[in-house]
């Protein structure tokens, strides 16, 4: 079994409509819940992190983490074609400092298709 | 945000020759980096952990004789595959985490190299 699961789609909605993306995970260790967003043939940039449960937001994207469920998301309103992209999420540890620890476990990622 | 630079951006090579990937962080000095591949439609997998001045970290599975990495600067690593063969073909993507002192140490990523070996 995968540390983190997440389902690759494909993912096609119409502009405007909102988008949920969502990703578990088994490792309970997990502190650090990111989402990236990688375009085609480039490397990923990182759309938000969230440390521990709760909600995050930022313009239109919202990132929730569920840590009793081991269940995390990314919600996107009013999406755009421009969002189109591959969507990933990543968790890491911490370390005895409290910082996050540096490996990155990714999810398989979930391929996004906004038309307009 | 800071910025990663790799090069080159993709590569193109006989099998049995060895190719080099640099990676720079353009903006930061980074004391750790990170190389991953991904093969298509698939995730990032961590192949090995980059540190400054010592010897790199490498993941289960992954043969550390094969792909060489030297982090000599703070600024610079390079991934070396060494004898590659066509099952090495794969987009090999390098991080820099900025160690700013911050709880969360952002990574950031190069735009990825893709390797073909034919």
């Amino acid at each position: 079994q995968k540390e983190v699961e997440q389902d690759p789609g494909p993912l096609s909605v119409p502009e405007g409509a909102i988008v949920s993306l969502n990703c578990t995970y088994s490792n309970s260790a997990f502190q650090y819940f990111m989402w990236y967003r990688q375009y085609s043939r480039k490397g990923p940039e990182l759309l938000m992190y969230t440390y521990s449960s709760g909600n995050k937001e930022d313009g239109r994207f919202t990132a929730q983490v569920d840590k009793s469920s081991k269940y995390i998301s990314l919600f996107i309103r009013d999406s755009q074609p421009s969002d189109s992209a591959t969507y990933l999420c990543a968790m890491s540890r911490v370390n005895a400092g409290g910082t996050s620890y540096g490996k990155l476990t990714f999810g398989q990622g979930t391929i996004l298709t906004v038309h307009p | 945000g800071a910025v990663v630079s790799q090069h080159p951006s993709w590569v193109i090579c006989k099998s049995g020759t060895s190719v080099k990937i640099e990676c720079r962080s353009l903006d930061f000095q980074a004391t750790t980096m990170f190389w991953y591949r991904q093969f298509p439609k698939q995730s990032l997998m961590l192949m090995a952990t980059s540190n400054e001045g010592s010897k790199a970290t490498y993941e289960q599975g992954v043969e550390k004789d094969k792909f060489l990495i030297n982090h000599a600067s703070l600024t610079l690593s390079t991934l070396t595959v060494t004898s590659a063969h066509p099952e090495d073909s794969s987009f090999y993507i390098c991080s820099a985490r900025d160690e700013g002192g911050r709880p969360y140490n952002e990574q950031f990523f190069g735009p990825g190299t893709r390797l073909t070996v034919l």
